[in-house]
């Protein structure tokens, strides 16, 4: 069975505080890492796409980073504003293209 | 481009009716995603097509539930008889593997079974 967990489930934090969710997943029958962000009434929007261990990302304030060998990814968020409220998706593909998403990791910003 | 389109964007409809759900890909990709959401189970992979065949069917939920896609433009995802259980937000995805599998989503349909 394939399962990806993030944590937290939800992260309340204030205006500027920096912040990091967590993604595990299977370390076998890896083919990429996805990270998505996803507003309320919207769809989920591509983060990030990562294929490499060690591999980093960075968009704007937001970067991440991929361990495939221990099966985790960190996404980081620098001084997090409130139009960063959102709930953050990550998304494990394996070899055979197959997707599973985690539950995400619900992120309240307060100004 | 437009994005992944879907249609309708809300449906509503008695128990026991059929539904049909309606996905056009972005043009030039070739692997295609329907996905569920609901509060419970969250976002659940139905079904993925590459090149237009159905690669994996493990997560259609029971035999109501089908889809197809005949051509590389289009796709459908059909429940019949529907159950109010199956209220949900459906999305479609798609993506190429030529721009490092980033997949794209469409507004999602909210199905309302009653």
């Amino acid at each position: 069975i394939l399962n990806v967990e993030q944590s937290p489930q939800s992260l309340h934090v204030q205006e500027g505080d920096s912040t990091n969710f967590t993604c595990s997943f299977p370390s076998s029958n890896f083919y990429a890492l996805h990270w998505y962000r996803w507003e309320t009434a919207k769809s989920p929007e591509a983060l990030f796409v990562m294929t490499l261990n060690g591999d980093e990302k960075k968009k704007g304030r937001i970067s991440a980073t991929l361990n495939t060998k221990e099966g985790y990814s960190y996404l980081y968020i620098k001084g997090s504003q409130p139009e960063d409220s959102a709930t953050y998706l990550c998304a494990f593909q394996t070899g055979g293209f197959k997707t599973i998403f985690g539950a995400g990791t619900r992120l309240f910003v307060k100004a | 481009d437009a994005g992944v389109i879907q249609s309708p964007r809300h449906e509503v409809t008695e128990m026991g009716q059929e539904v049909t759900l309606r996905c056009k890909p972005i043009s030039g990709h070739n692997s295609l995603f329907w996905y569920r959401q609901t509060m419970m189970r969250g976002l659940e992979l139905l079904i993925y097509f590459n090149n237009n065949v159905p690669i994996d069917d493990s997560g259609m939920p029971e035999d109501r539930f089908s889809a197809k896609m005949p051509n590389a433009s289009f796709s459908t995802l059909k429940i019949q008889p529907s159950e109010p259980r199956d209220s949900a937000v459906y999305f479609c995805a798609s993506s190429s593997r030529s721009t490092g599998s980033e997949a794209f989503f469409g507004q999602g349909t909210r199905l309302t079974v009653v």
